[in-house]
């Protein structure tokens, strides 16, 4: 399968701004995707983006990509107790039929 | 989010023994995966169905079959298992192949003793 990788843990002061960092090496990639995973649940699509955009904005979150270096970004504004869970990074050339995850940031919110 | 359940949530089982994880999903999708989730791997594609009767094989299928009778349901099954197949369980559901997403279900967590 495709690389897709992601460190593991990220620790962020309540209110501060959290930014997780995604690479991937499949230079075909269409759509990149960040998953949520909270605690004994599973994940949950909080946005995508495709290919041919360099940003987008959704509310608290800012999704930045740099398709020359295959890095995606994720900000998180006001980042609250709420937001502790693992993110996914995922990548696909074709769509939901063939998605390559990374192996999730554990965010942890310090109060 | 689409309507998946997964059953049983939470499998104790032995080495050897066969086991059968079912997805059910609500939401008429096509698509329906199955994957592994393990520290250091992220999920990992075991199978997939793209329609009834209709699957292949992901990543790691090795040591897992499945099955899809009806649009709504898909089969985990584990004919003989491992210590190695200890893990989280993840069933995803997606309407259509190109720009729609994943849907998942609530994960199974099971254990092989």
């Amino acid at each position: 399968g495709e690389d897709v990788e992601q460190s593991l843990f990220l620790s962020v002061r309540e209110g501060d701004s959290s930014v997780i960092n995604c690479t991937y090496t499949d230079s075909s990639s269409t759509y990149l995707y960040w998953y949520k995973q909270e605690p004994g649940a599973g994940l949950q699509l909080l946005t995508y983006i495709f290919s041919n955009m360099d940003m987008k904005q959704d509310q608290r979150l800012t999704v930045l990509l740099n398709k020359k270096d295959k890095h995606l970004s994720l900000r998180i504004a006001d980042t609250q107790t709420g937001d502790s869970a693992i993110y996914f990074c995922a990548e696909s050339e074709t769509g939901a039929n063939n998605l390559f995850f990374g192996t999730g940031t554990r965010l942890t919110v310090i109060p | 989010d689409a309507g998946i359940t997964q059953s049983p949530r939470h499998k104790v089982t032995e080495t050897g023994t066969p086991v059968t994880l079912r997805c059910h999903q609500t939401e008429n999708h096509r698509y329906m995966y199955w994957y592994r989730q393990d520290p250091g791997h992220g999920l990992r594609l075991i199978h997939y169905s793209y329609g009834v009767k209709d699957t292949d094989k992901g990543e790691v299928s090795d040591g897992y079959s499945v099955s899809r009778s009806k649009t709504e349901d898909f089969l985990l099954t584990l004919e003989s298992a491992t210590s190695s197949q200890t893990s989280v369980y993840f069933c995803a559901s997606a309407g259509t192949a190109d720009t729609d997403t994943q849907y998942f279900g609530p994960g199974t967590r099971l254990t092989v003793l």
